[in-house]
């Protein structure tokens, strides 16, 4: 089945940096997404892309949906504690009535204060 | 008011036991499903339903099974539980073709002792 390719799988940061990461795939996605996930919580959504070449921000963040529509990125500036967590790329192709949500194996955020 | 509710938060059992998860959205949405979170906290999708069509994931062991009494509402049931069922449990909905991702709940650890 379709896999996403995601890295780094963690990073240690100091506050107030920037991060980076990114999401690859073999096959092309119809929407990507970014989740972020606290611990003892459930994923929520940051950021969806739908259009190949998108460029979307969401306060700090911002996530590019890939001309090829087979990667993305997410970038958050100026880091704070508060952004520690496990943040998940997700791929998403629907039909019919239902879509099929594919997530990457997540990126592990520590950020120092 | 919680979108997506599941019920217990925790659960500890023997091997050998039936188990259920229970799962509620208020969203009004179509579609519901259950993912399954390994201690690597990969996400791998195990069922996707709507009213009209189950789908499941071709490695999801015959011993797990969903249950929806309505469109608002999806259990997950266990029967006879192994130590490799020990995860974080997932419920989550979307609107009709999932264009603007899944709403997850805050999940279920599963410990079978």
């Amino acid at each position: 089945g379709q896999q996403l390719n995601q890295s780094p799988q963690s990073m240690f940061i100091q506050e107030g940096e920037d991060v980076s990461m990114n999401c690859t795939s073999s096959s092309i996605f119809n929407t990507w997404l970014w989740y972020k996930q606290d611990p003892g919580e459930g994923p929520v959504l940051l950021i969806a892309l739908y259009k190949a070449g998108e460029l979307t921000s969401n306060g700090r963040l911002t996530a590019q949906f890939g001309i090829t529509r087979k990667d993305s990125f997410l970038n958050i500036s100026a880091s704070i504690p508060s952004d520690v967590g496990i943040y998940f790329c997700a791929g998403l192709n629907y039909g019919g009535s239902q879509g099929n949500l594919i997530f990457g194996k997540g990126t592990k955020l520590s950020v120092k204060p | 008011d919680t979108a997506v509710s599941q019920t217990p938060k925790y659960l500890v059992t023997q091997m050998g036991n039936d188990k259920s998860i229970k799962c509620e959205q208020n969203l009004g949405h179509d579609t519901m499903y259950w993912y399954k979170q390994d201690s690597k906290k990969f996400l791998k999708i195990m069922f996707s339903y709507n009213n009209k069509e189950l789908i499941i994931n071709e490695t999801v062991p015959n011993r797990f099974s969903p249950k929806s009494p309505d469109k608002a509402h999806l259990n997950l049931h266990i029967n006879s539980l192994e130590l490799g069922d020990s995860a974080v449990y997932f419920c989550a909905s979307s609107p009709r073709g999932a264009t603007y991702g899944y709403t997850f709940g805050s999940g279920t650890r599963l410990t079978v002792v």
